[in-house]
């Protein structure tokens, strides 16, 4: 069964620095992107980027690059998604979710979500 | 950016009806589109690829049509568990998009 498991919430301050986690079991980490969408407190779904586990190749929504980084270790099936300094309207949840290929990109599984509160 | 816009922005219908979703892209994104089902609480759910694919699993009351800019998910018999909100997202052009979404709730 493929599942996708996220880190638990996160509660933050301003400036902090974060990474969150997304694991992957039940298929070959390597042979498929990993990809993260953000939803905001009662808004919608936001395509923030994605990575290719097997050779780290990340694309990004300008919208979101240079804010966040996206990243994966292959030696133990994960995912990350990390900021440098946290912001007040990083507060949101955070999904991982994976997909076959860039022209097969529609998210097929889904992790659970992490919750991130920035406030100081 | 493709802007996807999804009407209505909610639709209220009663169980046992035919709810009819629209979705619009800015500009032609051939069948690169899914649909999604999210639920209050969960993660999105696939329940349409390719405009017209149904996912592994989801029942074929849901159906997707269209193609270029023009999209719908109907659901010909609307189930107790399919109140929700529904989003369409494309996958031809990047960044990829969502739209707004839209909940269907009970009438």
């Amino acid at each position: 069964e493929v599942q996708l498991v996220q880190s638990g919430a996160e509660v933050k301050k301003p400036g902090e620095s974060l990474k969150i986690s997304c694991q992957g079991s039940g298929y070959t980490f390597r042979s498929y992107w990993i990809g993260w969408v953000r939803q905001m407190p009662g808004k919608g779904l936001e395509w923030m980027g994605i990575i290719y586990p097997g050779d780290s190749d990340t694309r990004y929504n300008p919208s979101f690059e240079g804010h966040v980084s996206i990243s994966a270790d292959l030696s133990i099936s994960t995912a990350y998604l990390q900021w440098s300094s946290l912001e007040a309207s990083d507060t949101a949840m955070y999904y991982c979710a994976r997909h076959v290929g860039l022209t097969s990109a529609w998210f097929e599984s889904w992790g659970q979500g992490t919750l991130v509160t920035v406030s100081s | 950016e493709i802007v996807m816009t999804q009407s209505p922005a909610t639709l209220s219908v009663s169980p046992g009806e035919r709810a009819t979703l629209s979705c619009r892209a800015s500009q032609s994104v051939g069948n690169n589109l899914a649909w999604y089902q999210q639920k209050p609480g969960q993660a999105p759910r696939l329940l349409v690829y390719g405009a017209s694919t149904r996912a592994t699993g989801i029942a074929a009351r849901f159906s997707g049509s269209g193609s270029g800019t023009e999209f719908t998910l109907t659901i010909s018999s609307l189930q107790s568990e399919d109140f929700a909100v529904y989003y369409c997202q494309q996958y031809n052009n990047w960044p990829r998009t969502f739209g707004q979404g839209t909940k269907v709730e009970v009438k």
